[in-house]
């Protein structure tokens, strides 16, 4: 089992442009989650998806969009890149939304200049 | 939620037991102790939880005192590749909104030759 997977690793984006960060997980979990984690505030949920076909904001929404595409992968797009969103973001799943046992992919180092 | 205290850093000595404690003085009934880790640059790991109990797995032990105030973490034979940031969290059974996760400062185990 590869776990969660995200893509790209690192990204470089000039003020303004758009991207879209992929998350996969092969766990069979119904739960996804996109996190921000920026140097000493801990992590920040963003969206959150409690099961296929649902999507929910979290603490930090604005300048983001997400899909669930289907059971396995949830996607974060950034429509209009600000340096604000300079940050790692991880992706993570849990069997269900009311679990805290949450596994975390690699990171999204993502650069907004 | 309760707040937890962990002490900002330790050693190992590298094939001896890790014992990362973590205070939660306030802990209501209802809420379990979780630990994570996060190696430099990797996304968080779950390692365990537990909510009255001695919970073991394959990666560690979590001991909490009788009156849940305080819990401790054992990496019975610590390595180099278990030096990283660990952090506790306290988190209560599902809310009826998104299972966020918030990591505290944690506490930076460093595992020595």
């Amino acid at each position: 089992n590869a776990g969660v997977t995200q893509t790209p690793k690192f990204q470089v984006l000039k003020t303004g442009q758009s991207m879209t960060l992929q998350c996969a997980q092969d766990m069979n979990h119904n739960s996804m989650y996109w996190y921000r984690q920026d140097p000493g505030m801990g992590l920040r949920l963003i969206y959150y998806s409690a099961s296929e076909g649902t999507t929910d904001k979290g603490e930090v929404p604005n300048g983001y969009n997400v899909s669930r595409l289907n059971k396995r992968e949830f996607s974060l797009r950034l429509e209009s890149a600000a340096p604000s969103q300079t940050s790692v973001y991880f992706c993570a799943s849990s069997a269900t939304e009311r679990s805290y046992e949450q596994y975390f992919g690699p990171g999204t180092r993502l650069t907004v200049t | 939620d309760a707040k937890t205290t962990q002490p900002p850093s330790m050693d190992c000595a590298e094939g001896r037991a890790a014992n990362l404690p973590c205070n939660h003085s306030t802990i209501s009934g209802n809420e379990y102790v979780y630990w994570y880790r996060q190696i430099h640059s990797q996304g968080p790991q779950y390692i365990i939880h537990g909510l009255k109990n001695n919970e073991t797995n394959e990666m560690a032990s979590l001991i909490i005192t009788e009156d849940r105030k305080s819990s401790t973490l054992i990496l019975p034979h610590a390595t180099l590749r278990d030096t990283a940031v660990y952090y506790c969290i306290v988190r209560p059974f599902y809310t009826g909104t998104a299972s966020k996760l918030t990591f505290g400062t944690g506490t930076r185990l460093q595992v020595t030759l």
